[in-house]
C-alpha cells in the first residue's frame, strides 16, 4: 500500500512559472526523497531531505519538511518546459528499516512553452 | 562510471509463461532494490537485498515471483506462470548501502503479459 499521498494529481502551468507540490505521509520516516519520471521509465533523483533536516536546495529546486505534519513540499522556480514530468515522493521508515522506499501517487507537471 | 542497467527493455509473453528480468546495479553498490510500477497500484516495494543478508521478500505479491542476486551483483526477478495483471513496468534501483542513501535506478523492464 502507498503511504504517501501527494497533491496535486495534475498541475499546468506556463514555462518560468513556480510549481509547488505537496506530499504527506503517515509513519515516522528517516528521509524522504523526491524522484522525476519521464514517459513512465527510469526514476531520476532529485533530492533527499532527511528528518532532522527542514529545508533543502538543489539548483532551482527548493524542498520542505515538516515532520510534526508529516508533509513535505517541493518547489520549482522559473519552470522550463523541459520540466514536464511526473514527480514522485518516497519515504525510508524508521530504525530497523531495510530502506525500502515508499512511493506516493506522484504530481503530473505540465509546463507549457 | 555507468549507472542501473536492466534487460531487457521490453518483454511481451503469453500467460502462462515465466519471464526473467535482469538488473545489473552500479559497481560498489551493496543494498539493490526491485519495485513495480502498474496503473492500477502506482510504485510498489517487491523485494530488497543487501550484501549477505537474508533478502527482504515482503513486498512479492504470490510465490510465483521469485529474485536472487548472484556474487553480491547482478540479480534476476522471475516471474512464473505469468498472468495479465504482472503487466507493468519493474524497476530495479541500488544504493551504496542501505536506509540512509539515495536509490539511483534503471530504466526499467515493460512487461507486458497477453
Amino acid at each position: 500500500s502507498q503511504q504517501g499521498e501527494e497533491d496535486p494529481q495534475a498541475l499546468s502551468i506556463q514555462e518560468g512559472e513556480n510549481a509547488t507540490m505537496n506530499c504527506s505521509y503517515k509513519t515516522s520516516i528517516n528521509n524522504l526523497q523526491w524522484y522525476r519520471q519521464n514517459s513512465g521509465r527510469g526514476l531520476v533523483h532529485l533530492i533527499l531531505i532527511r528528518s532532522n533536516e527542514r529545508e533543502k536546495h538543489s539548483g532551482r529546486l527548493r524542498v520542505t519538511l515538516d515532520t510534526s505534519k508529516k508533509s513535505s513540499s517541493l518547489l520549482i522556480t522559473a519552470s522550463r518546459a523541459a520540466d514536464t514530468a511526473s514527480y514522485f515522493c518516497a519515504t525510508s521508515r524508521g530504525s530497523g528499516n531495510t530502506g525500502k522506499l515508499i512511493f506516493g501517487q506522484g504530481t503530473t507537471l505540465q509546463v507549457k512553452p | 562510471g555507468a549507472g542501473v542497467s536492466q534487460s531487457p527493455s521490453n518483454k511481451v509473453t503469453e500467460k502462462g509463461k515465466d519471464v526473467e528480468l535482469r538488473c545489473d546495479p552500479i559497481s560498489g553498490h551493496t543494498a539493490l532494490y526491485w519495485y513495480r510500477q502498474s496503473l492500477g497500484q502506482g510504485l510498489e516495494f517487491l523485494i530488497y537485498f543487501q550484501g549477505n543478508s537474508a533478502p527482504d521478500k515482503s513486498g512479492l505479491p504470490s510465490d510465483r515471483f521469485s529474485a536472487e542476486r548472484t556474487g553480491g551483483s547482478v540479480s534476476t526477478l522471475t516471474i512464473q506462470r505469468t498472468q495479465q495483471e504482472d503487466s507493468a513496468v519493474y524497476l530495479c534501483a541500488s544504493s551504496f548501502q542501505r536506509g540512509q542513501e539515495t536509490q539511483y535506478f534503471g530504466p526499467g523492464t515493460r512487461l507486458l503479459v497477453l
